[in-house]
């Protein structure tokens, strides 16, 4: 049971590339959940997907996009790299919120640096 | 004004300290609430829900008083394992149960 699985680890992008960062979950929840975590800022979300087949925006969705693959993927696509996405990229994944199980279960993070 | 404030610390307490972290919310909507736990380049986990009437899970303490939106997590006995970042964390179900954090108080715990 791997939980939350994220690729790439780290990323090195120069300015104007385009990347997708992977994230999959084993746990068969039905929700998911992208964050970018800046210092003094916390986590800030900015993708998530309530369940399979919808999406919708977080707080800070300007520049990326994601794709809800199945129950297990979500993905975040960025198009156009900047160097304001330098960040630590974190995917969560949780059961219904209201469950009384409601946990957001984290990835490791995928460090991306835009040059 | 953040949504979720935390006193960013860092608290630095020798081992076998009482601390306690405070956070406020805003949104007076807010139905869950929760501690997490960060360690250095890690990935948030977490620590405790916070319930309105209190709850305890061995030596972390959390409270919650909904009419001051105010919530406190209290450590006693500090480990030197204890050392981490304390993330403050809100829910509104009314927006598809996300989690609004807080920035964030960190804690070092010395010999």
């Amino acid at each position: 049971n791997a939980g939350v699985t994220q690729t790439p680890k780290f990323q090195v992008l120069k300015t104007g590339q385009s990347m997708t960062l992977q994230c999959a979950q084993d746990m068969n929840h039905n929700s998911m959940y992208w964050y970018r975590q800046d210092p003094g800022m916390g986590l800030r979300l900015i993708y998530y997907s309530a369940s399979e087949g919808t999406t919708d925006k977080g707080e800070v969705p300007n520049g990326y996009n994601v794709s809800r693959l199945n129950k297990r993927e979500f993905s975040l696509r960025l198009e156009s790299a900047a160097p304001s996405q330098t960040s630590v990229y974190f995917c969560a994944s949780s059961e219904a919120p209201g469950t009384a199980t409601y946990e957001q279960y984290f990835g490791p993070g995928t460090r991306l640096t835009v040059t | 004004r953040k949504e979720v404030e935390q006193d960013p610390g860092p608290f630095n307490v020798p081992e076998g300290a009482t601390v306690a972290f405070n956070c406020t919310y805003s949104n007076s909507a807010s139905q869950s609430f929760f501690w997490y736990r960060q360690d250095c380049r890690k990935e948030p986990k977490l620590l405790m829900s916070v319930y309105s009437s209190g709850n305890e899970d061995g030596r972390f303490t959390a409270q919650l008083n909904r009419a001051s939106q105010y919530i406190s997590l209290l450590i006693r006995d500090s480990k030197l394992s204890d050392s981490a970042t304390y993330l403050c964390v809100v829910s509104l179900y009314n927006q598809g149960g996300k989690l609004i954090f807080g920035q964030g108080t960190e804690l070092s715990v010395k010999p």
